[in-house]
């Protein structure tokens, strides 16, 4: 079983659909992250969360909500989103909150906004 | 603001070929580096982590530098093959503010030519 799991791996919507993305990693990890992935532009970190507290909002839009419930389990329920919006979602997770180790990335959920 | 470039931003090689993947980036004050590769649809598969006072990092047949005074670092690929096609990531986290908060380059997509 890979480290990081993320479902769905595609997912197609509306702009006026609710859905989320869910991540779970199996790592024994403590804090988890929310990436966008846009063609042709490097990786964007949106969301850090740390022994389920939210450290880090990267100045994401409100149509984009992330939840924790545990440090195994990171969400990130969509509503309203634009097309821009189209991207690949990565979740990562790590040991320990102080940078010193690395990242460890799901396959990622490629969403479509149609 | 931190900026990470990658050069170049595809290379194709052929097999058994040694060759060199470069970062630069703008702001010397790195808490650590990690270079990453991605292959198509996937994830990102973390390489190697040097922090801020290492000079180098090797793991198989990779070999990754750093020269933090110059805003450098370079992915030394020695013999390389077919399975190493895919793209390579840099990725550098700051010194203070948010620690966790990773800075990555645009990429290089490498292809391996049997």
């Amino acid at each position: 079983e890979t480290g990081v799991t993320q479902t769905p791996r595609h997912l197609v919507m509306g702009m006026t659909n609710k859905k989320s993305l869910k991540c779970e990693q199996h790592l024994g990890h403590n804090a988890m992250y929310w990436y966008k992935q846009s063609a042709k532009k490097p990786l964007e970190l949106m969301f850090v969360y740390n022994f389920k507290e939210q450290t880090e909002n990267n100045s994401v839009p409100s149509r984009f909500s992330p939840e924790c419930p545990n440090s195994s389990h990171l969400f990130l329920h969509l509503h309203t989103l634009q097309p821009e919006d189209s991207a690949l979602y990565l979740c990562a997770s790590s040991q320990g909150g102080g940078g010193n180790q690395p990242q460890h990335f799901g396959d990622g959920t490629r969403l479509s906004i149609l | 603001k931190q900026e990470v470039t990658q050069i170049p931003a595809a290379l194709s090689v052929p097999e058994g070929e040694n060759l060199v993947l470069n970062c630069s980036f703008t702001d010397s004050a790195i808490y650590n580096l990690q270079w990453f590769r991605q292959d198509p649809g996937k994830g990102l598969t973390s390489l190697l982590l040097i922090q801020s006072s290492q000079r180098e990092q090797t793991s198989g047949r990779l070999n990754a530098s750093l020269d933090k005074s110059s805003g450098r670092s370079t992915l030394y690929i020695a013999a390389s093959q077919p399975g190493d096609s895919a793209t390579y990531l840099c990725a550098v986290r700051r010194s203070s503010g948010s620690a966790r908060q990773l800075t990555f380059g645009s990429g290089t997509q490498l292809t391996v030519l049997p």
